[in-house]
């Protein structure tokens, strides 16, 4: 079966501008994670979503920093007025329910100018 | 503190024989332990996971908890040049453990 799937798989933008990143999870998976890697360091939590409950947003690092999640599947992270720190690979995973086995997608490779 | 600690390498081994690799977690609530697989370039893939001390066998991998201890360990038998990679170790978080906390990895050369 298909896998989580993520886009774009890279994205170059411009200091200040806003970017979306979305992740299809897999199919019946009721969980949803993002997180980011940054170049040389650990994987870090961002948010998470779990069927109909509110997320838990605890890992964002700025109000800069959203994301949604669409009818139970698809969501997206969106950046506002992006900084160079921003930089990272954004990766998203999804489970079949709440603390199960965590399957990551290819990831979005962001880059600020 | 950290709260999961790994040694980051590189470990280098001989073809066919024995990688060890270890993990530490400070968080003594944990109670699901992953390890990943990290190509360079690439996204995290799930090898094992384990919930109970003791050993849990996958092929040629062993996956090894002591949760007295807070230790966990990824044993990879008859090592071969593909699994040459980076070994991440997650552990959940006991205030929210959906939320898995990683380690930075330790990075596995196997020699031909």
């Amino acid at each position: 079966g298909a896998g989580v799937s993520q886009s774009p798989s890279n994205k170059v933008t411009e200091k200040g501008k806003d970017v979306e990143l979305r992740c299809d999870p897999i199919s019946g998976h009721t969980a949803l994670y993002w997180y980011r890697q940054s170049l040389g360091q650990g994987l870090e939590f961002l948010i998470y979503f779990q069927g109909n409950s509110a997320p838990d947003k605890s890992g964002l690092p700025s109000d800069r920093f959203s994301a949604e999640r669409t009818g139970g599947s698809v969501s997206t992270l969106t950046i506002q007025r992006t900084q160079q720190e921003d930089s990272a690979v954004y990766l998203c995973a999804s489970s079949l329910e709440a603390e199960g086995e965590q399957f990551f997608g290819p990831g979005t490779r962001l880059t600020v100018l | 503190q950290k709260e999961v600690e790994q040694n980051s390498g590189p470990l280098s081994v001989p073809e066919g024989a024995i990688a060890s690799l270890n993990c530490t977690y400070s968080d003594r609530g944990s109670q699901s332990f992953f390890w990943y697989r990290q190509y360079s370039g690439k996204s995290p893939e799930l090898i094992m996971s384990i919930y109970s001390n003791g050993d849990k066998e996958d092929g040629r991998f062993t996956a090894q908890l002591n949760k007295a201890s807070q230790y966990v360990s990824l044993l990879i038998r008859d090592s071969q040049p593909s699994d040459s990679a980076t070994y991440l170790c997650a552990v959940n978080s006991m205030d929210s453990s959906y939320k898995l906390i990683f380690g930075s990895g330790t990075r596995l050369l196997v020699r031909p």
